[in-house]
């Protein structure tokens, strides 16, 4: 199956820095999801975004989709950006998402 | 609204219990899912369900029986609970059933077993 690897695990950040959270994917992908957890639990969608840029608010995603990787933008960051972002893909047209093992990102006061 | 809502929120229950976990979706959606995150948050899906019909069943024990009364329905029976069944289930729904199709997931049911 796809092989899906987030970067980096782990990243503090103080509140107002920006970040940028990276995924690879290892085949040609029909979907792909950037999803934020937050620390209730609840999978909030960002975007979804096979290829090309999008933006919404302070975040912004972009995927090339020939070179197999996403990456998520944060700007400005705030305390309630902090949660695991998770990047999910599905390849071959079989419906189920996989998922990346996510990176959690704190973000201090 | 809530779009995909699930209950319980949280279940904590005795090892060799049966239990249930229902789903619900209000966004007139045709394909539903669970999906499971361990303890170190790996998400994997389990199966999917559209119009009814399964047509999604990853490897997982038998002891999980997916039902869909109904398309905005899908639930999760679990017999014989194990410890190594703790875990957080999503249910989630997309439009149709489409590699292309934004997946809407619920709030999660947290099910400890001791």
């Amino acid at each position: 199956g796809i092989q899906v690897e987030q970067s980096p695990p782990d990243l503090i950040l103080q509140e107002g820095a920006n970040s940028t959270l990276r995924c690879n994917f290892s085949d040609s992908v029909n979907n792909l999801q950037w999803f934020h957890q937050n620390p209730w639990g609840q999978l909030i969608n960002l975007f979804y975004i096979p290829s090309g840029t999008k933006q919404n608010g302070r975040l912004s995603a972009t995927t090339v989709a020939t070179e197999r990787y996403s990456l998520l933008y944060i700007s400005s960051s705030q305390t309630t950006d902090s949660g695991v972002y998770f990047c999910a893909v599905d390849s071959s047209n079989d419906y189920k998402l996989s998922f990346g093992a996510g990176t959690t990102v704190t973000v201090r006061a | 609204d809530t779009a995909v809502s699930q209950t319980p929120k949280y279940l904590v229950t005795q090892m060799g219990n049966d239990k249930s976990i229902k789903c619900e979706q209000n966004l007139g959606h045709d394909t539903m899912y669970w999906y499971k995150q361990d303890s170190k948050k790996f998400l994997k899906i389990m199966f999917s369900y559209n119009n009814k019909e399964l047509i999604i069943n990853e490897t997982v024990p038998n002891r999980f029986s997916p039902k869909s009364p109904d398309k905005a329905h899908l639930n999760l029976h679990i017999n014989s609970l194990e410890l190594g069944d703790s875990a957080v289930y999503f249910c989630a729904s997309s439009q149709m059933a489409s590699s292309t199709d934004t997946q809407y997931f619920g709030p999660g049911t947290r099910l400890t077993v001791l």
